[in-house]
């Protein structure tokens, strides 16, 4: 158990639909990061937030936003969502941007 | 922008023997090195890293080199054994940029 929690495991909506996947970092961690992970492929990250503030960005479609709020918590918002957007997405935590990662077990999200 | 490269999607290997796992990276910057485990349906698990400054780190089976002439890492687990089998992802670090990067994997049988 990595500590870190999210919701839900799994996802299924239609094209067009917007959600919101939830995660809760592991206790004292401050760094929050959201991955995106397609069909087998590798982890593609999205978007770092330490301590409430965004401090990464990487291939993060303007369609997606996150925000980490004050308890720490993090979500991923996902609009207008397309088929190419069926994936697992992973939220991570860590307690500096220079420590290893500690991953949840994913959210998998099913467009029809 | 293929940061990372993992040129063997899988590995098969016996029971006991060595299983060398193999990662490429085309930036310098990079200065901090970790290994990810993965098994089905759960989150990556952080095995172990190496810093720049280092060209190996061992830690119990797993030993990680690192050759930064030609940004060349490899993950070696002697003796394999049956639970190793997952997938495994190499992901670069560097200090001074704030982007995650993960390779795209190399999926690990070890057969009894």
């Amino acid at each position: 158990d990595s500590g870190v929690t999210q919701t839900p495991k799994h996802l299924i909506t239609a094209t067009g639909q917007r959600v919101t996947l939830r995660c809760s970092p592991r206790s004292g961690d401050l760094s929050v990061y959201w991955y995106q992970q397609s069909l087998d492929q590798g982890l593609q990250f999205l978007i770092q937030y330490y301590n409430g503030e965004e401090r990464a960005k990487g291939n993060i479609l303007e369609r997606f936003s996150a925000q980490q709020f004050p308890d720490l918590h993090s979500e991923l918002n996902l609009s207008s969502l397309e088929l190419g957007d069926s994936a697992l997405y992973f939220c991570a935590s860590s307690v500096s941007e220079n420590q290893p990662q500690h991953f949840g077990d994913g959210t998998r999200l099913s467009i029809l | 922008d293929q940061q990372v490269k993992q040129n063997s999607p899988s590995l098969s290997v016996q029971e006991g023997r060595i299983s060398i796992l193999n990662c490429d990276y085309t930036n310098s910057m990079f200065d901090y090195f970790l290994w990810y485990k993965k098994y089905p349906a759960e989150g990556p698990t952080f095995l172990i890293s190496i810093s720049s400054i280092k060209d190996k780190n061992e830690d119990g089976r797993f030993t990680v080199f690192l050759n930064k002439s030609a940004k060349h890492l490899s993950l070696h687990i002697v003796p394999s054994q049956p639970g190793d089998s997952a997938v495994y992802f190499c992901a670069p670090h560097g200090y001074n940029f704030n982007k995650f990067y993960f390779g795209s994997g190399t999926k690990l049988n070890v057969k009894p």
